[in-house]
């Protein structure tokens, strides 16, 4: 079954703490990315993905660090996070050409930080 | 970066009703999508267009995709409660990553 998985789906913590989401495929995707989804902002992209070792920052990347050392992984790492980083965040990944492919969604991460 | 406006933000209507959603854009995507959300869940593709003027048919939804490549609207015939959710469309610019609109929060009351 094609899946994206997402962990953890629910997290609190507290600000300057280092936190890691993590990504996982198993649809051999290359493109893969981070979403933020705020009330009234939309679906703003953090970072993408076009293949291993190949990362670019989005529209909203500030507070945020991504790796791709294989082809299945995307964490998304905040170093420092702090509240204004309170949000949901989704992992996404398609085929490419990207806009001719679905993208399919992670279940979600629903992130506070106090 | 490449905007894409959704409009209205919010509609609430009753069973049986009709409505259309709208996209629009100021530059031109080579293809576009329509994504519905349900809360709790991620985006799940509904469509993709991506040659001018195309319209596609989902059951008793109808897509259409500009001539120019720069807007898009989604029309439900007949809303059901079932079609309640968030509406997203999103647009691609050849090898740039995907472009989110805001959304359209749709409520079908029964």
């Amino acid at each position: 079954e094609a899946q994206v998985t997402q962990n953890p789906r629910y997290l609190i913590t507290v600000t300057g703490k280092k936190l890691t989401v993590t990504c996982s495929q198993n649809m051999n995707h290359e493109y893969m990315s981070w979403y933020r989804q705020d009330p009234g902002l939309g679906l703003r992209q953090i970072y993408y993905s076009m293949n291993v070792e190949v990362t670019d920052k989005g529209d909203v990347p500030e507070g945020y660090k991504v790796s791709r050392k294989e082809k299945r992984n995307f964490p998304l790492i905040l170093e420092s996070p702090s509240p204004n980083q309170t949000s949901l965040y989704f992992c996404a990944t398609s085929g490419t050409p990207v806009g001719y492919n679905e993208q399919f969604f992670g279940p979600g991460t629903r992130l506070t930080v106090l | 970066t490449q905007l894409l406006e959704q409009s209205p933000q919010f509609l609430s209507i009753q069973e049986g009703e009709n409505l259309t959603v709208y996209c629009n854009s100021s530059s031109v995507f080579s293809s576009l999508q329509w994504y519905r959300q349900e809360p709790g869940e991620g985006p799940v593709l509904l469509v993709t267009v991506v040659t001018g003027g195309e319209v596609k048919k989902l059951k008793r939804l109808t897509f259409q995709f500009g001539d120019a490549r720069k807007d898009s609207s989604l029309h439900i015939t007949a809303a059901q409660p079932g079609d309640t959710g968030l509406y997203l469309c999103a647009g691609a610019g050849g090898n740039t990553p995907l472009v989110f609109g805001k959304g359209t929060r749709l409520s079908v009351i029964a």
